[in-house]
């Protein structure tokens, strides 16, 4: 059964650091992964998808990529700023029967003034 | 505009009657998939569906049921609600034929039961 982690669980940073958000997976038969932004009590919106035949994408100041082989997936935000303050969720769809998608615990940000 | 719409948003009931939230989506997906989100525990798969009048059980279907009699709408009941099903619901929609494989999400409809 598919397992998805992310670390770390939280992180707080001054403004206009970069910085790294890791999210593991134990099964690599997988269509894509997806990264979404979530603010407290609120809905989900995705900032990337990463199809299992591309090995990244970026969106402005984000950039997520993905080794398929070693079930691994990194969101890289430049220039942190405190609007990006939420949680952050990696999700992955499983290629098999369902096309289930399992997500991550998340990763809470805090980015400091 | 491409989108999943839940109602209610916020709905406060009691102990047992009977609820219904509904999900639809414009974009003529095939999956559509319900979830509910706690403290601690994530984004938990309730229910989802292939297609019309193909609908599976996720990790945690027990308490609710749902339907699929057509392909922009997926309704999520709980028949007789407890206090254990407080949370915060979320629908999500993709296609299933080929990429891009996105999941689409409604706003959340936030449950709390008495």
């Amino acid at each position: 059964k598919q397992e998805v982690t992310q670390i770390p669980a939280a992180l707080s940073v001054p403004e206009g650091e970069n910085l790294v958000l890791n999210c593991s997976f134990t099964d690599s038969a997988i269509y894509n992964l997806q990264w979404f932004r979530q603010d407290p009590g609120k809905g989900l919106t995705s900032l990337l998808l990463i199809q299992s035949s591309q090995r990244e994408q970026t969106s402005g100041r984000l950039n997520a990529s993905l080794d398929k082989s070693s079930g691994r997936s990194t969101l890289y935000i430049a220039a942190s700023q405190p609007g990006d303050s939420a949680t952050y969720l990696c999700a992955v769809r499983d290629s098999g029967w369902g096309q289930n998608f399992v997500f991550g615990p998340g990763t809470r940000l805090s980015v400091l003034p | 505009e491409a989108q999943v719409t839940q109602n209610p948003r916020y709905l406060i009931t009691v102990t047992g009657k009977k609820l219904t939230v509904t999900c639809s989506q414009n974009m003529n997906h095939e999956y559509m998939s319900w979830y509910r989100q706690d403290p601690g525990l994530g984004l938990r798969q309730i229910y989802y569906s292939m297609n019309v009048e193909v609908t599976d059980k996720g990790d945690v279907p027990e308490g609710y049921k749902v339907s699929r009699k057509e392909k922009r709408n997926f309704p999520l009941i709980l028949e007789s609600p407890s206090p254990n099903q407080t949370s915060l619901y979320f629908c999500a929609s993709s296609n299933t034929g080929g990429e891009p494989y996105e999941q689409y999400f409604g706003p959340g409809t936030r449950l709390t039961v008495t």
